[in-house]
């Protein structure tokens, strides 16, 4: 079946620090692709989506590529801020799922001063 | 627009009880549902619903029962709680009853459970 795999976390930065946290994915047919963000004690927010090969999303300075020849949407940030900190989902919405969300397990991320 | 609205925050059973997560969204969302959040495991999907009359099971729906009576409410019982099912839970809706689709998820803030 389909799946999300990402990067183990925690990962640590210092603030402006590049940001990269892997995430590639298994699915048949042409899934649309996710990125959520989750603060501390609160649910979940779209962080920003691609819906077909080589679609750039982009958010509050994050980007990712929906990669089809390398099945992958790594997140990454030039210059992270310590509000960055937060666990990161990625996910993909498939053809054979209803419209179901599949996760990645999360990683979280952590933003020094 | 409350959004995805759910109760309780937190909640504390004995093995064996019974209770009922409630989940609102005022938003007409045809598609809701419910997943449950652990450790290491990211989110999985309990059960789901394309709009009222209609659910369906996702990865993980053993010990639980959901109804979808109107468009707006999506409860999930928990019929006999079993420390197996101390988790997070969080609601999910949006718009649209297709498959594939790229609308977002809009996910309310969640209800932390216990079972002793």
């Amino acid at each position: 079946g389909d799946s999300v795999t990402q990067m183990e976390g925690p990962v640590t930065l210092s603030e402006e620090a590049f940001l990269t946290i892997n995430c590639t994915y298994t699915a048949t047919g042409y899934p649309s692709l996710f990125w959520y963000v989750q603060y501390p004690g609160e649910g979940l927010q779209l962080l920003l989506k691609a819906t077909k090969a080589d679609d750039k999303g982009s958010n509050k300075g994050f980007e990712a590529t929906y990669r089809k020849e390398t099945t992958s949407f790594h997140l990454e940030k030039g210059s992270v801020q310590v509000s960055d900190s937060a666990v990161y989902f990625c996910a993909l919405s498939g053809n054979n799922q209803g419209g179901k969300l599949i996760f990645g397990q999360g990683t979280e991320l952590s933003v020094k001063p | 627009n409350a959004g995805v609205t759910q109760t309780p925050k937190f909640q504390v059973l004995k093995t064996g009880q019974s209770m009922t997560l409630q989940c609102a969204q005022d938003m007409n969302h045809e598609y809701m549902s419910w997943y449950r959040q652990d450790p290491g495991m990211g989110l999985r999907l309990i059960h789901y619903s394309v709009g009222a009359g209609i659910t369906d099971q996702g990865e993980v729906p053993n010990g639980y029962n959901v109804s979808r009576s109107t468009t707006e409410d999506f409860p999930l019982r928990l019929l006999s709680a079993a420390p197996s099912q101390t988790s997070v839970y969080f609601c999910a809706s949006r718009k649209g009853r297709t498959l594939n689709s790229n609308y977002e998820q809009y996910f309310g803030p969640g209800t932390r459970l216990t079972v002793t």
